[in-house]
């Protein structure tokens, strides 16, 4: 099956530093990527909606000027927690679809990230 | 109301046992249903799609009925690799937005 690569898989940072996180479509191409946030015993919460080439959509309650979203091409798509705090401590997830093939949905490893 | 809502568990079930999840979804313009699974600390994985006539995949069972939004689950003969969090998840209107629920937790004992 199709494969959605991201890193890092775990990170741990100071408060007030940023972080990359990247998602990788291997061998597919995706002209949109979701972003979502999973805090514990809570479901997936999506975040943003990362269209390539153009800007990404926020969910409501999403700070856009927080995480940034670039989406530079089909197979890629990055978020950047900016100026982190403890409480952006969470799972990161990404997923695509391939662009025009089928409804299912292929996610990331995931990324965990801590704030201290 | 949550958009899709599920009884988070834990169930807890002795190996070989058959065992049922339940979900509803509030947006009857739905149009698209799934079950995911997800293991502790890990991305979640495509289980089954859910089909308006109901479908099968091996020990799972997935039915669908749309008068009453409703979705279930149903694993047969449980194994200890079972144990994990099931998502419900629906997808609105037919666009790219999924939206899933909390999940319930499954444990298969010895």
């Amino acid at each position: 099956g199709a494969v959605v690569s991201q890193h890092p898989s775990w990170v741990i940072c100071k408060s007030g530093t940023s972080v990359k996180i990247e998602c990788r479509s291997l061998d597919f191409q995706a002209t949109t990527m979701f972003w979502y946030r999973q805090f514990p015993k809570q479901s997936l919460m999506l975040m943003a909606t990362s269209n390539e080439g153009s800007k990404a959509t926020y969910e409501q309650g999403v700070e856009k000027d927080k995480f940034l979203i670039n989406h530079a091409s089909l197979t890629l798509s990055t978020l950047t927690v900016t100026s982190a705090h403890p409480e952006d401590s969470s799972f990161y997830i990404c997923s695509a679809r391939p662009t025009g093939g089928g409804t299912e949905a292929f996610f990331g490893q995931g990324t965990r990230l801590t704030v201290v | 109301r949550k958009e899709v809502e599920q009884d988070p568990g834990p169930f807890n079930v002795p190996e070989g046992a058959t065992v049922a999840f339940n979900c509803t979804y509030s947006n009857s313009a739905s149009q698209s249903f799934f079950w995911y699974r997800q293991d502790c600390r890990k991305e979640p994985k495509l289980l089954m799609s859910v089909y308006s006539s109901g479908n099968e995949d091996g020990r799972f069972t997935a039915q669908l009925n749309r008068a009453s939004q409703y979705i279930s689950l149903l694993i047969r003969d449980s194994k200890l690799s079972d144990s994990a969090t099931y998502l419900c998840v629906v997808n609105e209107g037919g666009g790219n937005k999924l939206t899933f629920g909390t999940g319930t937790q499954l444990k298969v004992e010895l």
